[in-house]
């Protein structure tokens, strides 16, 4: 069974860095890609871009490039969703994604509450 | 705004049946295949179709996807109480070069 475990909740001040992680199982990890998806409060699904951990070949959405930084290391199965100086319009529902390359999510973490 | 339009609510009454519409462009809808989740409140969208009609384990035979042109549909067949929720449609979007999303239809169970 697919899996996607994302670490807990978090609460930041603005100007804080962060890091939230997503660990796959049940499947190859390093031959999907891992997609994030935000979702602010009461709002729809927006997609921030995507990682390929088999090489760490990353897609940002204009949205959110120079805004996060994703990364992967597949030894442990895990992708990460990274700030380096967070703002209170950073609030919101952090979801990864299993993903094709040309398809949109299928298989959903549980979600990261992140509040700044 | 969302790139693919949906109707922000509907609503039904048990056994009945409801559609969920959502239209797009050609770049999006009319080249490839969608997709739809459901989302109940405080819970992480769930995969409900794939590939226009395609259902992955679990999910009930009375969830149905079409798709024609630039638009598509969700078909929801003997509604159940339980089906109160948030329904996203998404496809992938050619000139984008990124998946997109419907803003979602709250379906309220009468």
């Amino acid at each position: 069974e697919v899996q996607l475990v994302q670490s807990g909740a978090e609460v930041k001040k603005p100007g804080e860095s962060l890091k939230i992680s997503c660990k796959g199982s049940g499947y190859n990890f390093a031959g999907y890609w891992i997609g994030w998806v935000r979702q602010m409060p009461g709002k729809d699904l927006e997609w921030m871009g995507m990682i390929y951990p088999g090489d760490s070949d990353t897609r940002y959405s204009p949205s959110f490039q120079g805004q996060v930084t994703m990364s992967a290391d597949k030894s442990i199965n895990t992708a990460y969703l990274q700030w380096t100086s967070l703002k209170a319009s950073d609030s919101a529902m952090y979801y990864c994604a299993r993903q094709g390359q040309w398809e949109p999510p299928s298989d959903w973490g549980q979600g990261t509450l992140v509040s700044v | 705004q969302s790139v693919l339009t949906q109707p922000p609510s509907t609503s039904g009454t048990p056994g009945q049946r409801v559609t969920i519409s959502c239209s797009g462009r050609s770049s999006n809808i009319g080249s490839n295949t969608m997709t739809w989740y459901q989302q109940v409140p405080g819970g992480a969208p769930k995969l409900l179709i794939s590939r226009n009609s395609q259902r992955p384990s679990g999910v009930p035979a009375r969830f149905s996807g079409s798709q024609s042109g630039t638009s598509a549909s969700l078909t929801i067949r003997g509604l159940q109480s339980e089906d109160d929720a948030t329904y996203y449609c998404a496809t992938w979007d050619d000139s984008l070069n990124a998946p997109v999303f419907g803003g979602g239809t709250k379906l309220t169970v009468l």
